[in-house]
């Protein structure tokens, strides 16, 4: 079982919508990530948090607002997002960045994403 | 930016065959990790290299950090169908940014 919970698995929303994804860890990682993933593509990152401070923005669209509530909590917040959005958003945490096995990431099993 | 070429981009394997896989990059690396996704789920990290020349296993994988430090590859030994799925390389770069590859499907026929 992974130890990385995100929610929900599943989201339709249109374009006019604003909803939430939530990630959840408890191994003590004081480095968050989001990824997007699109069908056969490697994992894109967008955005890093350390110790719950943002410290990554892959020049993501303000339409994607991250939040780290705290260290165990990451949020990733939608707004009039387009159909081209549409893709498995993963969550994933690690030990702190800037370390050698930081590139050691523990992946919740995504969110599958459709805007319409 | 840097790059990584991972390949082959497919395998089609019967069951009990050993596999290969590898990654090049254009600069040289620090660490090579290699991830395993399998539908429906996220990456998970299969095993982590952190020196040259490098040699570690985790089962029936085998993966090595090469001397250059621009290369690794993975080895799976006498496959099974769980081992279907999409496996990638990763590069931690001197600023400690993940690089991925484009990843390796490979299938199992029966």
């Amino acid at each position: 079982d992974t130890e990385v919970t995100q929610t929900p698995k599943h989201l339709v929303m249109g374009m006019t919508n604003k909803k939430s994804l939530k990630c959840e860890q408890h191994m003590g990682h004081r480095a968050m990530y989001w990824y997007k993933q699109k069908a056969k593509k490697p994992p894109e990152l967008m955005f890093v948090y350390s110790y719950e401070k943002l410290s990554i923005n892959e020049s993501v669209p303000s339409r994607f607002s991250p939040e780290c509530p705290n260290s165990s909590l990451l949020n990733l917040h939608l707004h009039a997002l387009q159909p081209e959005d549409s893709a498995l958003y993963l969550c994933a945490s690690s030990q702190v960045t800037g370390l050698a096995n930081a590139g050691e990431l523990f992946f919740g099993e995504g969110s599958r994403l459709t805007v319409l | 930016g840097q790059q990584l070429n991972q390949s082959p981009q497919s395998m089609f394997i019967q069951e009990g065959e050993d596999v290969s896989m590898n990654c090049t990059s254009s600069s040289i690396f620090n660490t090579w990790l290699w991830y395993k996704q399998e539908p429906g789920e996220g990456p998970v990290l299969l095993i982590a290299l952190y020196k040259a020349g490098e040699l570690t296993s985790n089962g029936r994988l085998t993966a090595q950090f090469g001397i250059t430090r621009k290369d690794s590859f993975l080895n799976i030994s006498a496959s099974i169908p769980s081992d279907v799925g999409i496996y990638f390389c990763a590069g931690d770069d001197s600023n400690y940014q993940l690089i991925w590859g484009a990843g390796t499907k490979l299938i199992i026929k029966p």
